[in-house]
């Protein structure tokens, strides 16, 4: 069993749509999370972190945590074409120490926005 | 912005040669990763370093080799290039302690024929 599991779709949805990306986890240790977007033949880049359980927002997209089922949201809403890439979830124990801050990634979704 | 360079977008060579991926950060970050990335597996861990001169096996270390020789520069080595390698390679950096994530370059696509 992967340490974190995300679907990978693909995922197609209209313009406008709300779109609800997941990854779930085994490891208890992760304080960590973060989702990374990556446009077609470039690297990802971070969208957004959290740490811990709970929510974070950030204009259209919002960060979901729910460390005691183990599971990791990320809601876009009204979503656009510029939203259509693939999105990484990730994650790590702590920011640095012993594990130097290594992160675990998901396998990526393929999102596409249709306009 | 923060940077990081990779030294060629795509990379075409055959089996056999010895290969040299370059990286190059700008934000004197700590550490760098080697990662590959290939459909339906994700992202693996290839090598990573936390300081000049140090280095660590990742996921997937056969067939690779790194070096760390100045804090900026972490170079990826493919010793005697395969077919199997053929694949999209990202570099990423990170500070050490700080919870921000990495910084990914923008990829070598490398093609072993």
């Amino acid at each position: 069993q992967k340490e974190v599991e995300q679907d990978p779709g693909p995922l197609s949805v209209p313009e406008g749509a709300i779109v609800s990306l997941n990854c779930t986890y085994s490891n208890s240790a992760f304080q960590y999370f973060m989702w990374y977007r990556q446009y077609s033949r470039k690297g990802p880049e971070l969208l957004m972190y959290t740490y811990s359980s709970g929510n974070k927002e950030d204009g259209r997209f919002t960060a979901q945590v729910d460390k005691s089922s183990k599971y990791i949201s990320l809601f876009i809403r009204d979503s656009q074409p510029s939203d259509s890439a693939t999105y990484l979830c990730a994650m790590s124990p702590n920011a640095g120490g012993t594990s130097y801050g290594k992160l675990t990634f998901g396998q990526g979704t393929i999102l596409t926005v249709h306009p | 912005d923060v940077k990081v360079t990779q030294s060629s977008r795509y990379l075409v060579k055959r089996t056999g040669e010895k290969v040299f991926l370059e990286c190059v950060q700008d934000m004197d970050h700590e550490n760098m990763f080697w990662y590959r990335q290939d459909p339906g597996l994700g992202l693996r861990l290839i090598y990573f370093s936390y300081d000049v001169k140090m280095k660590e096996k990742g996921d997937i270390p056969e067939g690779y080799s790194v070096s760390r020789e100045k804090k900026e520069r972490f170079s990826l080595i493919l010793e005697s290039a395969s077919t199997n390698q053929t694949s999209m390679y990202l570099c990423a950096s990170s500070y050490l302690d700080r919870e921000e994530g990495y910084t990914f370059g923008s990829g070598t696509r490398l093609t072993v024929v």
